[in-house]
């Protein structure tokens, strides 16, 4: 099946500790989006990547990293200086034309991420 | 803030009534998109309307833009139990920006 797929569904972070949140997507888009939702908010911006090899900070870029290895993986690590991770993150793709084109986003199913 | 932001923030109907969402934005757009997310899941893709449309439509959906007031609706015809969900509105301007959302329950 043609989605994206991310991993795990729930993760729990000690203190002082990076966790990885990963992002894999089988629908050949070149754009690839990483997104923050607190309870009963918006999605806001983490990082985006348009290219392989090539991302760019979103709004809330501070406390996280990514990579973008190969076109199909995305994934995101939280970082111990990310005070406050405790929300939802989802990770989504779009098509031709690519970041903020006018395609649609594709969305994973979220990673639920909460501190020990 | 460029941020789409949709009213009412919740929404309670009865199957069968229509389901009518607003979302309102600040700056100029090149088109603006809805989304539907269920409890826990991803959003998903509704439909897209072009600046230099007024209106489309798709399926039980009906979505109206009016760039002079910089706003634009969601109406949702016959609504379902399976129509529950938040819906979110979202606009570009150089980047993507989401509104906090409309969450809607559909009572059977």
């Amino acid at each position: 099946d043609g989605g994206i797929t991310q991993s795990p569904k729930y993760l729990f972070r000690k203190e002082g500790q990076n966790v990885t949140l990963s992002c894999e997507q089988n629908l050949n888009h070149d754009a690839m989006y990483w997104y923050r939702q607190d309870p009963g908010q918006g999605l806001r911006l983490i990082y985006y990547s348009q290219i392989v090899n090539d991302f760019q900070k979103g709004d809330i870029a501070e406390g996280y990293s990514v990579s973008r290895e190969k076109k199909e993986s995305f994934p995101l690590t939280v970082t111990s200086a990310q005070k406050n991770p405790t929300a939802f993150y989802l990770c989504a793709t779009s098509g031709q034309g690519g970041h903020f084109s006018n395609q649609p986003q594709h969305f994973g199913d979220g990673t639920r991420l909460s501190i020990l | 803030s460029q941020q789409g932001e949709e009213d009412p923030q919740a929404l309670s109907i009865q199957e069968g009534e229509n389901a009518t969402m607003n979302c309102s934005y600040k700056t100029s757009i090149n088109n603006l998109q809805w989304y539907r997310q269920n409890s826990g899941r991803g959003l998903v893709h509704l439909i897209l309307i072009r600046s230099n449309e007024r209106e489309k439509h798709s399926g039980r959906l009906r979505v109206t833009l009016d760039t002079s007031k910089k706003s634009s609706s969601l109406l949702i015809t016959a609504s379902r139990a399976a129509d529950t969900a938040s819906y979110f509105c979202a606009t570009d301007f150089n980047k993507f920006y989401f509104g906090s959302g409309t969450k809607l329950n559909v009572k059977p």
